[in-house]
């Protein structure tokens, strides 16, 4: 039973270019999360999904792109890179609401050179 | 007021004592708690939800819940080095439906 995954696991790459960051889960979860985990920010919520093609912004959305067509894949595109995006991306899954247990994957480290 | 408060530590601990996490919020109507573990380039794993006031067990882990006075701990009994990771405290905001992170403490259990 994988759970949720995540890929590539590790990234490197340059300004400007497109990233897309795969996460896929065997759960058949409803709601999906993408975060990022920064020093002295914490986890913060960048986009997350209801279900299948509904999404929407959490609390730091600039800059990246979120599209849901199945319920187990949440991919996150990071359209025009910047350093600033340098980050470890977690993906994460509950049951059924918000407020159930969130999962997560084993993250994406990305760097933006 | 941040909305999630930890100390970030770190808390150290002698190996088999217990280690106290301590964490307060500003949302009065926040009703779901969790617990996460996180060591060191791994993701958060979730130790323990809570959603009463009041005390949960579950092996060494101990949630401790006080609604009215904002804050949740979580106790760990008889420390191990493999204690060792960040812990990141969690809540449910109904108010913008999300879930909030606290930055996490540091704990270090020492042998």
């Amino acid at each position: 039973d994988a759970g949720i995954t995540q890929s590539p696991r590790y990234k490197i790459t340059e300004t400007g270019r497109q990233v897309t960051l795969m996460c896929h889960q065997t759960w058949s979860h409803s709601y999906m999360f993408w975060y990022r985990q920064d020093l002295g920010h914490g986890l913060r919520l960048i986009y997350y999904s209801a279900a299948a093609d509904i999404t929407d912004k959490g609390e730091v959305p600039d800059g990246y792109v979120v599209s849901r067509s199945k319920t187990e894949n949440f991919p996150l595109t990071l359209e025009s890179a910047t350093r600033s995006q340098t980050s470890v991306y977690f993906c994460a899954s509950s049951e059924i609401r918000m407020a159930d247990t969130q999962y997560f994957g084993p993250g994406t480290r990305l760097t933006v050179l | 007021q941040k909305e999630v408060e930890q100390n970030s530590g770190p808390l150290s601990v002698p190996e088999g004592a217990i280690a106290s996490l301590n964490c307060t919020y500003s949302d009065r109507v926040s009703q779901s708690f969790f617990w996460y573990r996180q060591y060191s380039g791994k993701s958060p794993e979730l130790i323990m939800s809570i959603y009463s006031n009041g005390d949960k067990e579950d092996g060494r882990f101990t949630a401790q819940l006080n609604k009215a006075s904002q804050y949740v701990s979580l106790l760990i009994r008889d420390s191990q080095p493999s204690d060792s990771a960040t812990y990141l405290c969690a809540l449910y905001m109904e108010y913008g439906n999300k879930l909030v992170f606290g930055a996490g403490t540091i704990l270090r259990v020492k042998s």
